[in-house]
C-alpha cells in the first residue's frame, strides 16, 4: 500500500511567485495534517482536517498561506507570494480518527524541500 | 515557544553505550508519542503512550510516561550505527483538539563506531 505521497519533492522559486504543494494522504485516513520544518523552529503545525474540513489552521503563518481539501484523496498548501523566510520542508501527514475520538498514528510523506530565492 | 522541552537537543554517543532522552511539558498530556526521523528523512511513528506511568519496550528501545504524565523518556541502550536520527517526542495536550500534537524540537543523535 502506497503511502503518503507529496509533490513535488523539491521546488525552488524566486520570492514573490505562487507555490503549491500537494498530498494524496493514506486510502482510509480521514485526517490530514500541515507541517514545517526548519533548524530554527523545528516542526510546526500549520493546519489539519478532519473529513476534508479544516479544524484548526492557528498554525497557518499568515494570510499568505492557504490550505484545502477538496476531496479525501487530495490536499494542496499554496504560498502567495512567497518570501524567502518561508523556506523550509514542508511535510504531510495522514491518519485515522479512531472510535471514541482517539487519534491513531501519524503517517508522514517524504517532504517537500522549498526554496524561495 | 516550544511547549514541549526535549532534552539534550544533541547527544554523542559510542556504539554500544547507552543513553536517554527526555521530553518535558508544562500541561497534562493525554498521550505522548515518539517519532525517529533519519537524516533527511520524514517523521516515522515509534510508539505512543497514554497512561499514567506506563512503559514499553521495543527491542533496545525503552518508552516510559510520568506518572504525572507531563514527561516522557526514550531510553536506549547499546547503541547502534542505525540509531543515528533525530527523535521527537510528541504531545497532545489536554486543552487541545485532538489532532494538535505538539512536538519536541527533538534530540539528534550521532553515533561513533
Amino acid at each position: 500500500d502506497a503511502g503518503v505521497i507529496q509533490s513535488p519533492r523539491h521546488e525552488v522559486t524566486e520570492m514573490g511567485q505562487e507555490v503549491t504543494l500537494r498530498c494524496k494522504p493514506i486510502s482510509g485516513h480521514n485526517s490530514l495534517f500541515w507541517y514545517r520544518q526548519t533548524m530554527m523552529r523545528g516542526l510546526e503545525l500549520l493546519i489539519y482536517f478532519n473529513n476534508n474540513v479544516p479544524i484548526d489552521d492557528s498554525g497557518m503563518p499568515e494570510d499568505r498561506f492557504s490550505a484545502k481539501m477538496p476531496n479525501a484523496s487530495f490536499s494542496t498548501l499554496k504560498i502567495q507570494p512567497s518570501e524567502p523566510r518561508d523556506s523550509a520542508v514542508y511535510f504531510c501527514a495522514s491518519s485515522r480518527v479512531m472510535a471514541g475520538g482517539g487519534q491513531d498514528t501519524q503517517y508522514f510523506g517524504p517532504g517537500t524541500r522549498l526554496t524561495v530565492l | 515557544g516550544q511547549q514541549v522541552m526535549q532534552i539534550p537537543q544533541y547527544q554523542h554517543v559510542q556504539e554500544g553505550e547507552d543513553f536517554t532522552t527526555y521530553c518535558n511539558s508544562s500541561t497534562t498530556l493525554s498521550n505522548i508519542q515518539w517519532y525517529k526521523q533519519r537524516p533527511g528523512g520524514h517523521p516515522v511513528f515509534l510508539i505512543q503512550l497514554v497512561k499514567s506511568g506506563e512503559v514499553k519496550k521495543q527491542k533496545r528501545l525503552t518508552f516510559q510516561f510520568g506518572e504525572a504524565k507531563k514527561n516522557s523518556s526514550l531510553h536506549i541502550t547499546a547503541t547502534q550505527t542505525t540509531d543515528v536520527g533525530t527523535y521527537f517526542c510528541a504531545g497532545l495536550r489536554t486543552t487541545d483538539s485532538w489532532g494538535k500534537l505538539q512536538f519536541g524540537a527533538g534530540t539528534q543523535v550521532v553515533v561513533t563506531p
